[in-house]
């Protein structure tokens, strides 16, 4: 199950199982969404993205879901493996104007720590 | 090949100390970012480039320096190292600076104040 506190939440599950990672983001105004996996020693490796204006994009055993109503973003992975053992982190990208220049600024989420059991 | 490379992968430093921890990506990418991830995972941005040209700096000490060279680098040196400072810092890249596509991240650099 999940917890939430002064620990990073986490996720354990069985090996074949269904996962979902959730996340909150914060600014309504953001247009692009990420999600990254990060094990243990590793930089960040994207995973999957999704643009504001979509509510749900498919990859390859993974499903994005964005609900701008409730700022609210999940990650569904299916069949989870032993392999996506990992650190999950979505991050919402605000786009920002200083002076003439257009910029975009990364804001990453708490994380969630995903056990899969085999 | 690595697309995003950092050295030195770890760094253990005296408080007081001055170091440079260097990056470089072959992605041909205009854009740059050094961010830190503290003890508690969670990742911070510090500084971005878009072609050699710092375009965010967060509210970082001015211990902090980035410099980039070239488009394909961008070097963090930081002075007078305190305690605080212990972290892991990882460089990335990305093709856009509107921040709308993937950031390419390195390995990071796990740096210790003692």
């Amino acid at each position: 199950g999940e917890s939430v506190g002064l620990h990073l939440p986490t996720l354990s599950v069985q090996e074949g199982d269904n996962s979902i990672i959730n996340c909150a983001y914060s600014n309504s105004a953001s247009d692009y969404f990420i999600w990254y996996k990060q094990e243990s020693g590793k930089g960040p490796q994207f995973i999957i993205d999704i643009r504001s204006n979509m509510d749900k994009r498919q990859g390859q055993r993974v499903t994005v879901l964005l609900n701008k109503t409730v700022k609210h973003l999940s990650l569904q992975i299916a069949a989870t493996q032993p392999g996506d053992s990992a650190v999950y982190f979505c991050a919402e990208n605000l786009g920002q104007r200083s002076g003439g220049t257009s910029y975009g600024k990364l804001t990453f989420g708490q994380g969630t720590i995903l056990t899969v059991h085999p | 090949d690595t697309a995003v490379s950092q050295t030195p992968k770890y760094l253990v430093t005296q408080m007081g100390n001055d170091k440079s921890i260097k990056c470089e990506q072959n992605l041909g990418h205009d854009t740059m970012y050094w961010y830190k991830q503290d003890s508690k995972k969670f990742l911070k941005i510090m500084f971005s480039y878009n072609n050699k040209e710092l375009i965010i700096n967060e509210t970082v000490p001015n211990r902090f320096s980035p410099k980039s060279p070239d488009k394909a680098h961008l070097n963090l040196h930081i002075n007078s190292l305190e305690l605080g400072d212990s972290a892991v810092y990882f460089c990335a890249s990305s093709q856009d600076p509107q921040g709308r596509a993937e950031a390419f991240f390195g390995q990071g650099t796990r740096l210790t104040v003692v």
